[in-house]
């Protein structure tokens, strides 16, 4: 049921893109990407929805494959900020305030000078 | 407050000790997640709440995880006889489209 990321890991220089992966199982409602840095919360960055609805970070992009379960996170034009585990959450559900998310093992990103 | 707040932040327990971690949610949120995130992993579902009502506690490790929402606002998550496996980080996150994590409270249990 656990989403499968990829890469675990990657590492970019400034200005680098990279795209993170997240596939799943099961059948998707909605798709949540979120970043952590060492020591502190995860951060919302996008939620995609059945349909094709998107709502997020102005600087990301992401799509959401419905047919086969997966979406993907486009970072282009890499900052040092952008450096944290990047993890996708898997919603099931449409009901109106729930959301309950299952989320990957998570997409070590590290952007160097 | 702007964002999901916890406490405490950090919470160091002989085994055996009994804990309890607090949740302020986002004002006006209904739905309220506990997560526990052990090193290098993803967030786990613990329990979820809707208002005051505990809708799924299916995440919950063993009975001596027990969480409540008594006024459907604050949350709080008590383990009891804490055991070394139980060392990790309890994120609480509420929601409204979609889930706004609090800072987490990193537990070690000696």
């Amino acid at each position: 049921q656990q989403p499968v990321q990829s890469p675990q890991a990657v590492i970019l220089r400034e200005g680098e893109d990279a795209v993170i992966n997240c596939s799943s199982s099961k059948a998707l409602y909605s798709v949540h990407w979120y970043r952590q840095k060492h020591g502190e919360a995860p951060v919302f960055l996008m939620i995609l929805l059945k349909g094709g609805e998107q709502k997020g970070h102005d600087k990301i992009s992401a799509s959401f494959n419905e047919k086969k379960q997966q979406s993907s996170l486009y970072l282009t034009a890499s900052q040092l900020s952008y450096s944290g585990t990047y993890f996708c959450g898997t919603g099931l559900d449409s009901g109106a305030g729930s959301y309950q998310l299952t989320f990957g093992k998570g997409t070590k990103l590290s952007v160097i000078p | 407050g702007a964002g999901v707040s916890q406490s405490p932040r950090y919470k160091v327990a002989k085994r055996g000790q009994d804990v309890a971690l607090r949740c302020d949610p986002i004002s006006g949120h209904v739905s309220l997640f506990w997560y526990q995130q052990a090193l290098g992993q993803g967030p786990e579902f613990l329990t979820y709440f809707q208002n005051e009502a505990q809708l799924d506690k299916s995440g919950l490790p063993s009975d001596r995880f027990f969480a409540e929402r008594p006024e459907g606002s604050v949350s709080t998550l008590k383990i009891q006889r804490t055991q070394q496996e139980d060392s990790a980080v309890y994120l609480c996150a509420s929601s409204s489209e979609t889930q706004y994590f609090g800072p987490g409270t990193r537990l070690l249990v000696l």
